[in-house]
């Protein structure tokens, strides 16, 4: 398995700014990760697929100038979410891919954009 | 493209009894693996069970066992003795080779005192 972090676990904003959301591997070499939004009472939906050194593959109506992931090594992928709004405050997850059918997952960002 | 389906959006069991959480899947793909996830209300996702396609053996974890029929598309979860800590939502998943997870709507599950 792999255990994933998530840093911060909680963040507000005001509408406007930017959020960073780090997601670290810290025992395995994460050539891909992924990032996953969950709304309430909603289950998680795939926004992104990140590749360590490579551009991201944004799944389709996820907007990649809004979301800018980065996953400059292979214990690091970022999502930041640039000019907030209230309609993007979510729970955001990411996981780490480990083999071809397996997947271990962070705890979690809660995002609250004021 | 896969589909999860998991027809129960909300389920209730009494403590130390068994209860089955339904899941049907779509996939053109021969090999796949299929997964139930738990997430308690700190939200963190919990691995519960696991499946290989390829294995005609159902799968058991302890407490926790799954009824898989190929054929049928069909990956039931059986949770025996339940205990108050296996309150959850709980999401059953499909993964094809070298591809996504794909996430059913997830049912909620009630264990009652």
């Amino acid at each position: 398995g792999a255990v994933v972090s998530q840093h911060p676990s909680w963040v507000i904003c005001k509408s406007g700014t930017s959020v960073k959301i780090e997601c670290r591997s810290l025992d395995f070499q994460a050539t891909t990760m992924f990032w996953y939004r969950q709304f309430p009472k909603q289950s998680l939906m795939l926004m992104a697929t990140s590749n360590e050194g490579s551009k991201a593959t944004y799944e389709q109506g996820v907007e990649k100038d809004k979301f800018l992931i980065n996953h400059a090594s292979l214990t690091l992928s970022t999502l930041t979410v640039t000019s907030a709004h209230p309609e993007d405050s979510s729970f955001y997850i990411c996981s780490v891919r480990t083999s071809k059918y397996e997947q271990f997952f962070g705890p979690g960002t809660r995002l609250t954009v004021l | 493209a896969q589909t999860v389906t998991q027809s129960q959006p909300e389920m209730s069991v009494q403590e130390a009894e068994t209860v089955t959480l339904s899941c049907t899947y779509d996939t053109s793909e021969s090999d796949y693996y299929l997964f139930w996830y738990k997430q308690p209300p700190s939200r963190q996702m919990i691995l519960v069970i696991r499946q290989e396609a390829y294995k005609q053996q159902n799968a058991t974890e302890n407490r926790f066992s799954v009824n898989f029929q190929k054929a049928a598309k069909s990956f039931s979860l059986k949770i025996s003795d339940s205990q108050l800590g296996d309150a959850a939502m709980y999401f059953c998943a499909s993964s094809n080779y070298g591809q996504n997870f794909v996430f059913g709507p997830g049912t909620r599950l009630s264990v009652l005192p």
